[in-house]
Formats: structure tokens, sequence, C-alpha cells
């Protein structure tokens, strides 16, 4: 059963610190999206990947946030620092360029204290 | 860029029940009206989707409704049961040829038994 796996599920860090969140998307996916969701902002979009490049990031703060593709079969996302504003759920899907639908993850849940 | 405004913001119906959430688009160009499903702790999935060319398609109990004149489609969920309690997004694709799903808030579904 083909799915995409984030890791950690759950973080608690204190504000300042680095925070790495990471993706496996499935195999043979060439786009993978990052989002993140809190209660009054919905599901935004933070980053966007095609084939391995940066299609899109301008939903992400470029100050503290980045997005990295490794290789094929892993996505990153970092902060730092951290900020109590960045509490929230963040999501990785992927999808291939055949096709519309994306796939999530189980998401990360964040909190920064 | 493109927008999408969705209704209602929640809605309760009780088990049994239909319910009818509808999302309403700017961009004439769009061609794609997916509807995702996301459970409590869980990442959003695809239920169904409809292309411009179709007005209508259905799935057991779930059905999508297209009006391009009027800019808007709607899902429909009849006879709904305690599973169907779950936030429903609406998202667009941005741009011709892009893969990139842009959501909103949502709207919270409670069916009550």
């Amino acid at each position: 059963d083909a799915r995409v796996t984030q890791t950690p599920r759950h973080k608690v860090t204190e504000m300042g610190q680095e925070v790495t969140m990471r993706c496996q998307p499935i195999l043979g996916h060439n786009t993978v999206f990052w989002y993140r969701q809190t209660m009054m902002q919905g599901l935004e979009l933070l980053a966007y990947f095609r084939n391995r490049a940066p299609l899109d990031d301008s939903g992400m703060p470029k100050d503290r946030f980045s997005a990295e593709m490794p290789d094929a079969t892993l996505a990153t996302l970092k902060i730092q620092p951290s900020e109590p504003r960045d509490s929230a759920v963040y999501f990785c899907a992927s999808g291939w360029t055949g096709d519309t639908e994306a796939f999530f993850g189980q998401g990360t849940r964040l909190t920064v204290v | 860029g493109e927008n999408v405004e969705q209704h209602p913001s929640t809605l309760s119906v009780q088990e049994g029940d239909s319910a009818v959430i509808k999302c309403t688009y700017s961009d004439s160009a769009s061609n794609y009206f997916p509807w995702y499903k996301q459970e409590l702790g869980k990442g959003p999935q695809l239920i169904i989707d409809i292309r411009s060319n179709v007005g209508e398609k259905k799935d057991q109990r779930i059905a999508v409704t297209l009006n391009k004149t009027a800019k808007h489609f709607s899902l429909h969920i009849t006879e709904t049961q305690p599973e169907d309690s779950a936030v429903y997004f609406c998202p667009l694709r941005e741009g011709a040829g892009s893969y990139q799903l842009t959501f909103g808030k949502g709207t919270k579904l409670s069916v009550i038994p």
C-alpha cells in the first residue's frame, strides 16, 4: 500500500531551536508539496517541487524556512530559528505530472513553546 | 490569482439527511474540480473530482455537480453517516499546466447520530 510517509508525527521544541521535518513521497511520484494547516489560515501551500526542482516557494517565509529535495525519495522542510507562531500541522503531499491527484501524508504536528 | 469561496464553513446534519457544500470560483479557464475529505488526525484525501466537460458525476452516496455558467460546483452527500463527519475542501489548480493545488479553510461537516 503506497503512501506518503512523514517524520516525526509530533514535535515539541523551544523557541529558537531548529526543526527539520522529513517526507518520503510515493515511489515514482515527481511532484512534492509542503502545506501548513492552522485553524486561522486553513491549508496553505508553502512549497512545490517538480522533479526535485523548486517551482514555487512564494508561500514560505524565506528568512527562516527552507525546503529541499536531496534526492527523489526525500523532501525536507527546515525552520531555523523556530517561533511560537510556527506551531501548526505540516503536511507533505506527492503526485505525478500524469495525474491530478495529490496524496497526503499524515502530517507533522509542530508545537513551538 | 485564482480565488475560490466555499460555503458553508460549518454544517451539521442529522444522520440520514443530505449535505451540500458549494464552491464558487472566479477563473473561467478552470477545468478541473476536485473534492478532498480530511478526517481527524489525517491528511486530506481525494474523494471525487469532475472535469469541465461533464456536468455531474456520482460515486455511491457522493456526487459533484458543475455549473460552468455560474462558476460554481457542489458536493452532495446523501444518506449521511457518522463517518462522513470531516472537513471537506474544494482546492483549485493554479494555472494552466500546473499541478499545484490551492486549498482554503474548508467546510466542517458534523453528522449527528
